[in-house]
């Protein structure tokens, strides 16, 4: 069990581009979460997968951000036209279907949007 | 709706001293609660959870909270900080309904004087 780890870590973009972002979680973890966080502030929820099933989004995630979890393990973020209000670090957690109160989480990816 | 209070944006003790971290919580049932470490730049490390019994839990690192239903908090406590503490500390609930998402605080950030 290596733990849940997104890549990149860090990633800095201009503002206008697509960026994507990817999260592994632990093996067997049925559930996956995304959540936001902004300077000074506590990490917000994203969104929510069970299986490859996305069953819910936060009114935070906009049109521009869509997720995926094609097969029911690592999930991708992607935002479109980066925004520098996009600056963020984004978590990925994850959780098993025994134990669904405790996530783990991964490092994070840093976004900077220039 | 379910909410998480940290009262304390920041705060600074010496090293030695002891520390106590307020978090106050809005939910109507049994409350799973959690208290989060992030040091700089980095993801979030589990210091210590609540599901149900003793309402003195113990966590990693010498932490250790109180839960208390009459006043809807759970509170994190160290007797004695080391430098090594300073950091960002949130306080967390996790739905019990659908996703089990968590909803946090918007932190605590602890400054440690030599």
């Amino acid at each position: 069990d290596t733990g849940v780890s997104q890549d990149p870590r860090h990633k800095i973009t201009k503002r206008g581009q697509n960026v994507t972002f990817r999260c592994d979680p632990i093996s067997e973890h049925n559930r996956l979460y995304w959540y936001r966080q902004t300077l000074g502030q506590g990490p917000e929820f994203l969104t929510y997968f069970q299986n490859e099933a996305q069953l819910e989004k936060s009114r935070l995630l906009s049109d521009r951000f869509s997720a995926e979890r094609p097969k029911g393990s690592f999930s991708t973020l992607e935002i479109q036209r980066t925004e520098q209000g996009d600056s963020a670090m984004y978590l990925c957690a994850s959780s098993s279907g025994t134990n669904t109160y405790e996530q783990y989480f991964g490092p994070g990816t840093r976004l900077t949007v220039t | 709706a379910q909410s998480v209070t940290q009262p304390d944006i920041h705060i600074t003790v010496s090293e030695g001293a002891s520390l106590e971290l307020r978090c106050n919580y809005s939910y109507g049932a049994t409350p799973y609660l959690f208290w989060y470490v992030q040091s700089p730049g980095q993801g979030l490390q589990l210091l210590l959870k609540y599901f149900s019994g003793d309402t003195l839990v113990q966590g990693i690192k010498g932490f250790e909270a109180e839960f208390k239903r009459s006043q809807s908090s759970f509170n994190l406590r160290k007797p004695s900080v080391h430098w090594s503490d300073a950091a960002e500390y949130f306080c967390a609930v996790a739905t019990t309904s659908g996703t089990y998402k968590y909803i946090f605080g918007t932190g605590t950030r602890l400054k440690v004087l030599a």
